[in-house]
């Protein structure tokens, strides 16, 4: 079946610092890529999206690129934030007849200090 | 904006009493989703519908049904609850096809006392 594979966390950076969060995925299908965000007590937002091959995803100065050869969707920002200290899901979606059921990777945990 | 709604934040119940999850969404989406989440687990699906009337089960279905009588509505119950099904319980719909990303409510954490 479907699986994602994202970097354990915590991950812990300093304000204005590179962040990288790795996600490498195995489909059957061309799934559809996506970043979700989960900030404390609350339920899941949509962060970037990708639908195909070469296809980059951003939002809010984070992005990410759908990778088909090395089955990647790395999660990117040059500059965090505070407010960036939140959990980070990767997952897929299979875009045939169960279209809309998504995997999810297991979440990394970010920090980010003053 | 997509709006997805539980019905409560918070809840607490007694081990044995039936318990119902309510989820409504505002998008005429045609599929939901029950997961629940835990430390260390991530997010794992315990059943998911269609359409209306429909549903299959996800990974953890043991211990939970569901109900899907509108569209918009879905429910999610704990016909006996365990102390284990502490935890916190997302639903989230997407509008199908060509449209796969997910929408989620805000969460009802569930507490089994």
């Amino acid at each position: 079946g479907d699986s994602v594979t994202q970097m354990e966390g915590p991950v812990t950076l300093s304000e204005e610092a590179f962040l990288t969060i790795n996600c490498t995925y195995t489909a059957t299908g061309y799934p559809s890529l996506f970043w979700y965000v989960q900030y404390p007590g609350e339920g899941l937002q949509l962060l970037l999206k990708a639908t195909k091959a070469d296809d980059k995803g951003s939002n809010k100065g984070f992005e990410a690129t759908y990778r088909k050869e090395t089955t990647s969707f790395h999660l990117e920002k040059g500059s965090v934030q505070v407010s960036d200290s939140a959990v980070y899901f990767c997952a897929l979606s299979d875009r045939g007849t169960n279209a809309g059921k998504s995997t999810f990777g297991d979440g990394t945990t970010l920090t980010v200090k003053p | 904006d997509v709006k997805v709604t539980q019905s409560s934040r918070y809840l607490v119940k007694r081990t044995g009493e039936k318990v119902f999850l309510e989820c409504v969404q505002d998008m005429d989406h045609e599929n939901m989703f029950w997961y629940r989440q835990d430390p260390g687990l991530g997010l794992r699906l315990i059943y998911f519908s269609y359409d209306v009337k429909m549903k299959e089960k996800g990974d953890i279905p043991e211990g939970y049904s569901v109900s899907r009588e509108k569209k918009e509505r879905f429910s999610l119950i704990l016909e006996s609850a365990s102390t284990n099904q502490t935890s916190m319980y997302l639903c989230a719909s997407s509008g199908g096809a060509g449209r796969t990303e997910a929408f989620f409510g805000q969460g009802t954490r569930l507490t089994v006392v």
